[in-house]
């Protein structure tokens, strides 16, 4: 599975956009990219997820770029209950062990 | 729908004692996970179980941990003796297949603390 990089801490303002970034410059054609993001004292909760395509949900929207190297999570309208680590994991189908890394420490401030 | 249930969420123990966590996963999945979390860090997957069958277990550490998942429902996880260094949070995870696409649902871990 293709390793992905976050950055370890971001800040928004509540009801602004917050758009997280995510590289996995060595995801493979059949590799998903999931977002995950765990609020404390919490289990990891799903948001997204997406082969190629941008993905949309209640949730939050998936943009892949085009090359598929990289992807950004957006909340469209950050709130205060949003403060969580987000974790981006690459994985292909048919090998289902979710691998964690640090992920984004996500801030949001009034 | 119900969520993947665990129990308890906190549980305090001395260092050799034994302990177990349990988990029921959601409705109609047949995969079931758990991983374990240390302070500051992601989870780790433990063990995967397709029904009552444990897939995935390299990860389990043989000599003191053990899980079981018998009627391929709910599961048990357990630590006998326990270490300083089990102090974490364990997870339990769910999906309906355990097909890599498949997305996983987490309970709200079982907290444990050594002493």
């Amino acid at each position: 599975d293709a390793k992905t990089t976050q950055p370890p801490s971001m800040d928004c303002a509540e009801g602004r956009a917050a758009n997280l970034p995510c590289n996995h410059s060595t995801i493979s054609g059949n590799e998903y990219v999931y977002w995950y993001r765990q609020i404390h004292s919490q289990g990891p909760q799903y948001i997204i997820h997406g082969l190629k395509n941008n993905e949309t949900n209640e949730m939050a929207s998936l943009i892949i770029t085009e090359d598929r190297k990289s992807s950004t999570l957006i909340l469209p309208h950050a709130t205060l209950r949003d403060t969580a680590v987000y974790y981006c994991i690459s994985i292909s189908g048919g090998y289902n062990k979710l691998i964690f890394g640090a992920g984004t420490r996500l801030a949001v401030h009034p | 729908e119900a969520g993947v249930v665990q129990s308890p969420r906190y549980k305090i123990i001395e260092k050799k004692q034994p302990v177990a966590f349990w988990c029921n996963p959601i409705s109609g999945h047949n995969t079931l996970y758990w991983y374990r979390q240390n302070l500051g860090q992601g989870p780790e997957l433990l063990i995967r179980y397709e029904n009552e069958e444990a897939v995935d277990d390299s990860q389990l550490p043989k000599d003191r941990f053990s899980a079981e998942r018998l009627k391929g429902v709910d599961s048990t996880l357990k630590i006998q003796p326990a270490e300083l260094g089990d102090s974490a949070v364990y997870l339990c995870a769910s999906s309906s297949t355990g097909d890599g696409t498949d997305t996983q649902y987490f309970g709200p871990g079982t907290r444990l603390t050594v002493l």
